[in-house]
């Protein structure tokens, strides 16, 4: 069966721009997580998605946004990138609390 | 505030060598602990999931255990394949379904 799908895999942007990352879900999985990963924090808590409402929301500025489809597809978007914004945007996506699926991730590059 | 905190961060072993990596955790009331296996560039994989004390689950050469306050990873006769970064994750009732929180992982090099 289908995996969860990010797309692009890799992004440059200069600092100032924005970006919007995309994730599909396995069919069926209505719960879509956002992480923020870096070799100094590790995997950080970005944003949930539950039928198109936002759950929960980690503690990230209000540059870091995002929003879910009817289709259960979800985009995370940043705004005024900054430099330590570079990082592995990883998605994941749950039927229920008992197994989350990762995408491969968007490897963001901000110079 | 839920937290996770992973041991070694990084570990070294000979091939056929077995050892265990340490999760230790703080949540208020746990509804899961996962274990993932990641490997560079690519997102973390799903290997188990735990709820309660005394729980185990092995898979192939994996085994984990679960207590009130951490779990551990057993690799028994560990292969060079088995290297990768190991991640623990717990999501409490108090936060939502999709909250994972992570602990920093623990990178594991078997040589043959």
């Amino acid at each position: 069966k289908a995996g969860v799908t990010q797309t692009p895999r890799y992004l440059i942007k200069t600092r100032g721009q924005q970006v919007t990352l995309s994730c599909s879900p396995i069919s069926g999985h209505r719960s879509v997580s956002w992480y923020q990963q870096t070799p100094g924090q590790g995997l950080q808590f970005l944003f949930e998605y539950f039928s198109e409402t936002q759950r929960n929301k980690g503690n990230f500025p209000g540059r870091f946004s995002g929003r879910q489809f009817s289709n259960s597809r979800s985009e995370m978007n940043v705004s005024t990138l900054e430099l330590g914004d570079s990082a592995l945007y990883l998605c994941a996506s749950s039927r229920t609390a008992d197994g989350y699926t990762f995408g491969s991730g968007t490897r963001l590059t901000v110079v | 505030e839920d937290q996770v905190t992973q041991s070694p961060e990084a570990l070294r072993l000979q091939e056929g060598e077995s050892s265990s990596l340490n999760c230790s955790y703080t949540v208020s009331g746990l509804r899961g602990l996962f274990w993932y296996r990641q490997d560079p560039g690519k997102g973390p994989e799903f290997l188990f999931t735990l709820y309660s004390a005394g729980e185990e689950k092995e898979k192939e050469r994996l085994k984990a255990t679960l207590t009130k306050k951490e779990s551990f990873l057993h690799i028994t006769a560990p292969k060079p394949e088995d290297s990768a970064t190991y991640l623990c994750a717990v999501v409490g009732y108090g936060g939502s379904q999709g909250n994972l929180i992570f602990g920093k992982g623990t990178k594991l090099s078997v040589k043959p």
